[in-house]
């Protein structure tokens, strides 16, 4: 268990829809990190997010957001779903301004889009 | 059109012999690598990173190697067991345009390894 939770593990829903998937760092770590994991095109980074700021970018599509909490819990919002958007979402976290890329990462949010 | 799935590389082991991972990067100016494994429904787990001003690191039953000259990274499994089988991915630190996080990593196509008993 690496100590981060991601909820839903499953979601099935329909082009066009809006879903929110919700990630819970572990105990103390002020960044999360969301990737997306597809068959065609492997782990890619979305953004991340520390202590509430957005740190880094990179290929999150403009119909993506995403946001973190004062309590740290960060949210992946994904509009107008494409089929394209059927993935696995894994959100991770990290020390807080630590200069490693140990990232512990929860188990995943499938999402399919139908 | 239908999408193409990755085609991963595999490599398929006794238990107990040793096994090697490879990794080629494309980016010359990345200064930071790590391996990841990832079991079936689970996400990645770290396993063991290396910068690069270092061409070996070693862990427990692991060893990376890096070779910046062709742009080359290793992952070297001692004694392999049961439990070792999973997808492998190399990951770098990507730079440029949105900072130079730590977490901002491209990772590889990944390579499943399967270890028999």
């Amino acid at each position: 268990d690496s100590g981060v939770t991601q909820t839903p593990k499953h979601l099935i829903t329909a082009t066009g829809q809006r879903v929110t998937l919700r990630c819970s760092p572990r105990s103390g770590d002020l960044s999360v990190y969301w990737y997306q994991q597809s068959l065609d095109q492997g782990l890619q980074f979305l953004i991340q997010y520390y202590n509430g700021e957005e740190r880094a970018k990179g290929n999150i599509l403009e119909r993506f957001s995403a946001q973190q909490f004062p309590d740290l819990h960060s949210e992946l919002n994904l509009s107008s779903l494409e089929l394209g958007d059927s993935a696995l979402y894994f959100c991770a976290s990290s020390v807080a301004g630590g200069d490693t890329g140990e990232l512990f990462f929860g188990e995943g949010s499938r999402l399919t889009v139908l | 059109g239908e999408s193409v799935g990755l085609h991963l590389p595999t490599l398929s082991v006794q238990e107990g012999d040793n096994s090697i991972i490879n990794c080629a990067y494309s980016n010359s100016a990345s200064d930071y690598f790590i391996w990841y494994k990832q079991e079936s429904g689970k996400g990645p787990q770290f396993i063991i990173d290396i910068r690069s001003n270092m061409d070996k690191r070693q862990g427990q039953r692991v060893t990376v190697l890096l070779n910046k000259t062709v742009k080359h990274l290793s992952l070297q499994i001692a004694a392999t067991q049961p439990g070792d089988s999973a997808v492998y991915f190399c990951a770098e630190r990507s730079q440029g345009a949105g900072g130079t996080s730590y977490g901002k990593l491209t990772f590889g196509q990944g390579t499943i390894l399967t270890v028999h008993p």
